[in-house]
């Protein structure tokens, strides 16, 4: 299996701009999640999708992040208008649909480095 | 609801003495527990995970941790460290926190240093 994608893994843009992250979870997994990682802040869940639907984004920071999932093997975390407090890295995780305890297994992609000037 | 402490922010150890990084947890529901381990510009990976069964646990490269549930803790140890274990290493805790949903708490992770 080749995990979960991420891409870009570098994006630098300029204050104001729209930054589109993208994901494709593991096939077969049912739930996607976002998150944010600073120094200061720590791993921090910005939403996350149960079978393409999303069940909690109370993490998400302000109005100028949105997430979609319009299918099963597909995500984007947009971010617009970006601001220099933005920079971050944002990973997405994967868990499997499985009746059992393994459905709390997350599975992390590479990471997106964002970097806004 | 769930929270996650880890106690030592940084972790310096010498190579091949043994080491152990620090978990404990709180949560009103029964729980999984995690450790991942990040290395530099890297994603999270899974290291090992309590989810039932025994309460002592062996993970990858080594890695072994114990759930101590009167504790509310999830040591991780290893015997011996090598110079590629320098990582940051994230405890994390899971659980059903209502309508089926299975969200991971993270520590604020521990910076392990292996020093020659």
């Amino acid at each position: 299996d080749a995990g979960v994608i991420q891409s870009p893994r570098h994006e630098v843009t300029e204050m104001g701009q729209e930054v589109t992250l993208r994901c494709k979870p593991i096939s077969g997994h049912n739930s996607l999640f976002w998150y944010r990682q600073t120094m200061m802040r720590g791993l921090e869940l910005l939403i996350y999708f149960n079978n393409n639907v999303p069940i909690d984004d109370s993490g998400m920071p302000e109005d100028r992040f949105s997430a979609k999932m319009p299918n099963a093997s597909f995500s984007t975390l947009k971010i617009q208008p970006s601001e220099p407090r933005d920079s971050a890295v944002y990973f997405c995780a994967s868990s499997p649909r499985d009746p059992g305890s393994a459905k709390n297994i997350q599975y992390f992609g590479a990471g997106t480095r964002l970097s806004v000037l | 609801a769930q929270s996650v402490t880890q106690l030592d922010s940084q972790v310096p150890v010498f190579e091949e003495a043994p080491v152990e990084l620090r978990c404990n947890y709180s949560s009103s529901v029964s729980v999984y527990l995690f450790w991942y381990v990040q290395y530099p510009n890297q994603g999270l990976q899974l290291l090992l995970k309590y989810l039932s069964g025994s309460t002592l646990v062996k993970g990858i490269n080594g890695f072994e941790a114990e759930f101590n549930k009167s504790q509310t803790s999830f040591h991780l140890r290893k015997p011996s460290v090598h110079i590629s274990d320098t990582a940051e290493y994230f405890c994390a805790v899971s659980g059903d926190t209502g309508a089926g949903s299975y969200q991971l708490t993270f520590g604020k992770g521990t910076k392990l240093s292996v020093i020659p």
